[in-house]
């Protein structure tokens, strides 16, 4: 079974802090697709990154980054000089490679970016 | 394209009440799935509909039911409410093509309160 785990519940900095979220999951499948997800006050889920697993490579994108580890099983990412727009959940999620079955949550890591 | 679409976006009802909620998907989608999502318990699956069938079923009691119309538009009812019912329900959609990963747009939500 697909599991995904996220052990920081809350997190707060202050603004211009880095911060990390940790995602560690578990799955059986050999290739599978992480993704993370931000989810501000309004509600809605938006997608920050997919991954392949077969891609290792780290991934920059402006203040954003995400390290991928398959040998620990974790998919961590990080925000460099957090902003208070920052402040969100953030969901990690973890699917096969087809779509076909539905996504696997982590339980979410609230951020709060204090200015 | 407009995005995923959903209504109402704030319910209050009481127990043992029944509700609808609905769901259009971004035009040419044909695909919609739907998530409960609870402080406790985060977001879980609840099902997903594609060319007005059931294709994936989450673990949640028969209360929880939804359909799919003609147009792609889906509706979810939840019968005799409890006040674990209390959550945000998120509506994704995605074209479902064969050939490739198929992303999952997500609505606002409509966030269900239950007296």
């Amino acid at each position: 079974a697909q599991k995904v785990t996220q052990a920081q519940t809350e997190i707060s900095v202050v603004e211009k802090e880095d911060v990390t979220l940790d995602c560690v999951y578990e799955t059986r499948d050999t290739t599978y697709y992480l993704f993370w997800y931000k989810q501000p006050p309004s509600g809605e889920l938006v997608f920050l990154i997919r991954r392949n697993s077969f891609d290792e490579q780290n991934e920059i994108s402006g203040r954003y980054s995400w390290n991928f580890q398959k040998s620990t099983s974790s998919f961590n990412f990080t925000i460099t000089a957090s902003q208070v727009v920052d402040s969100a959940v953030y969901f990690c999620a973890l699917s096969d490679v087809s779509g076909n079955t539905p996504l696997v949550f982590g339980k979410g890591t609230r951020l709060s970016v204090i200015a | 394209k407009a995005g995923v679409t959903q209504t109402p976006r704030y319910l209050i009802k009481t127990r043992g009440q029944q509700v609808t909620l609905s769901c259009s998907p971004i035009s040419g989608h044909r695909s919609v799935s739907w998530y409960q999502q609870t402080p406790g318990q985060g977001l879980q699956f609840l099902f997903e509909y594609f060319s007005e069938t059931q294709r994936n079923k989450g673990n949640f009691p028969g209360r929880f039911s939804g359909r799919q119309f003609s147009n792609s538009r889906s509706e979810m009812n939840v019968s005799t409410l409890e006040l674990g019912d209390s959550a945000l329900y998120l509506c994704a959609s995605s074209e479902l093509r064969a050939s490739s990963y198929n992303e999952q747009f997500f609505g606002p939500g409509t966030r269900l309160t239950v007296l």
